[in-house]
């Protein structure tokens, strides 16, 4: 079958760096998304990999590792806006993206 | 940029009346869009993969002549909830492909509320 795993709450400090890690198993792979989700609204894009490693985009970075379906997404500087539920949701052999169910993301003062 | 709206953004009705949700592309020519459905606290569920001119592909367990889909022009489409029920009552959410340069990044709408009663 296909499934994410990825811890269902997390909390960090203002200012702060946080990593937030994805497991995954799906039926082929095209690449991997990021998507950021605020209470009662709908996803944004964040981030694609689809090969391995690093990319860095601002504040937000994410890693692939296809050998061992495994992801992060890194928040750096944390801002009180960050707090969200974080999606990760790799995409199968059939182009469809596999969704779990994120991780809610709380920032403190 | 690559914007989606929909419209409208909530939308109250009756049990038994039947509500239509427009998705719209506005600065870009959609090849594919997508249809979820979000239950409070769960993971986005996809209902149907929808395609400009021909019928949309439904998921599993999900029944198309109670949400139809049409998709008129690369830059709308539309989900029409038929004979609503309370338990249709969820957080609707169109997504939208830009083409096969933006290597599949779904971009989604802000989403719509439905209530049923």
């Amino acid at each position: 079958g296909q499934n994410i795993d990825q811890p269902t709450e997390m909390t960090a400090t203002e200012g702060a760096i946080v990593q937030i890690n994805c497991t995954y198993q799906t039926s082929g792979f095209n690449g991997l998304f990021w998507y950021q989700q605020h209470a009662g609204e709908a996803p944004t894009f964040l981030s694609y990999n689809v090969l391995d490693g690093l990319e860095e985009k601002g504040r937000f970075s994410s890693f692939l590792s296809r050998s061992k379906g495994y992801s992060y997404l890194l928040l750096k500087e944390l801002q009180m806006k960050d707090s969200a539920s974080y999606l990760c949701a790799p995409m199968d052999s059939n182009y469809q993206l596999i969704w779990g169910a994120g991780t809610k993301l709380i920032i403190k003062p | 940029g690559a914007v989606v709206s929909q419209h409208p953004s909530w939308v109250i009705c009756k049990s038994g009346t039947s509500v239509k949700i427009e998705c719209r592309s506005l600065d870009f020519q959609a090849t594919t869009m997508f249809w979820y459905r979000q239950f409070p606290k769960q993971s986005l569920m996809l209902m149907a993969t929808s395609n400009e001119g021909s019928k949309a592909t439904y998921e599993q367990g999900v029944e198309k002549d109670k949400f139809l889909i049409n998709h008129a022009s690369l830059t709308l489409s539309t989900l029409t909830v038929t004979s609503a029920h309370p338990e249709d009552s969820s957080f609707y959410i169109c997504s939208a492909i830009r083409g096969l340069a933006d290597t599949d990044t779904q971009y989604f709408g802000p989403g719509t509320r439905l209530t049923v009663l």
